[in-house]
């Protein structure tokens, strides 16, 4: 069974068109992270949750918005796409922060 | 910024072929994390390594935690074609400091 379930999987948007994405979890972990991944590069980690307390990457762009109404679901808004943010965004789930993290499947984010 | 330093970039073998890929870095890391990305699907965790020294398996999977607690290696027994995929390490400095620290990751291509 998914733990971790992302929606959509893929998701084509247009230049500066406000595009959101899903994440919800089965796990009740505490954590919920999103990850921005490009071709051939490691996750980047853009901003995560602990419970209700949001912690930004001091590097994850103002046009990266993130929601978590409750402990199962999380949000990433994306406010005005650009081209360079066409990629592969992943959520993950932990416990605890020093815990391992289960990732989803990913959202294969196209920008036209 | 702190940097795990993931060899081979990729490798290509036979299948039956053992493989090994290491991750090296110039800090102490408490915790070394596995994954398997398949192309287009988010990271699957392989093995997680929680003390210096500890050996884990999982199945035809072995990794090790160094004992210095600045490196980790994976091998991989007798290959088969759905092993291919790109293998990330990745640690955890703890001390405050949990957010995960990706190597660059070593493709795999194993040849039937």
């Amino acid at each position: 069974d998914a733990m971790v379930i992302q929606n959509p999987r893929y998701q084509v948007t247009q230049f500066g068109k406000p595009v959101t994405l899903s994440c919800s979890q089965t796990l009740n972990h505490n954590v919920m992270y999103w990850y921005q991944q490009k071709s051939s590069q490691a996750p980047k980690l853009l901003f995560h949750y602990y419970d209700k307390d949001f912690n930004n990457e001091a590097d994850t762009p103002d046009n990266f918005q993130s929601r978590r109404p409750n402990t199962s679901f999380c949000f990433l808004d994306i406010r005005s796409p650009g081209l360079g943010d066409a990629a592969m965004y992943l959520c993950a789930t932990s416990r605890d922060w020093r815990d391992t993290q289960y990732f989803g499947p990913g959202t294969r984010l196209t920008v036209l | 910024g702190q940097q795990l330093n993931q060899s081979p970039q990729s490798m290509f073998i036979q299948e039956g072929e053992d493989v090994s890929m290491n991750c090296t870095s110039s800090s102490i890391f408490n915790t070394w994390l596995w994954y398997k990305q398949d192309p287009g699907e988010g990271p699957v965790l392989l093995i997680a390594l929680y003390k210096a020294g500890e050996l884990t398996s999982n199945g035809r999977l072995t990794a090790q935690f160094g004992i210095t607690r600045k490196d980790s290696f994976l091998n991989i027994s007798a290959s088969i074609p759905s092993d291919v995929g790109i293998y990330f390490c990745a640690g955890q400095l703890g001390g405050g400091s949990e957010k995960l620290v990706f190597g660059k990751g070593t493709k795999l291509t194993v040849n039937p």
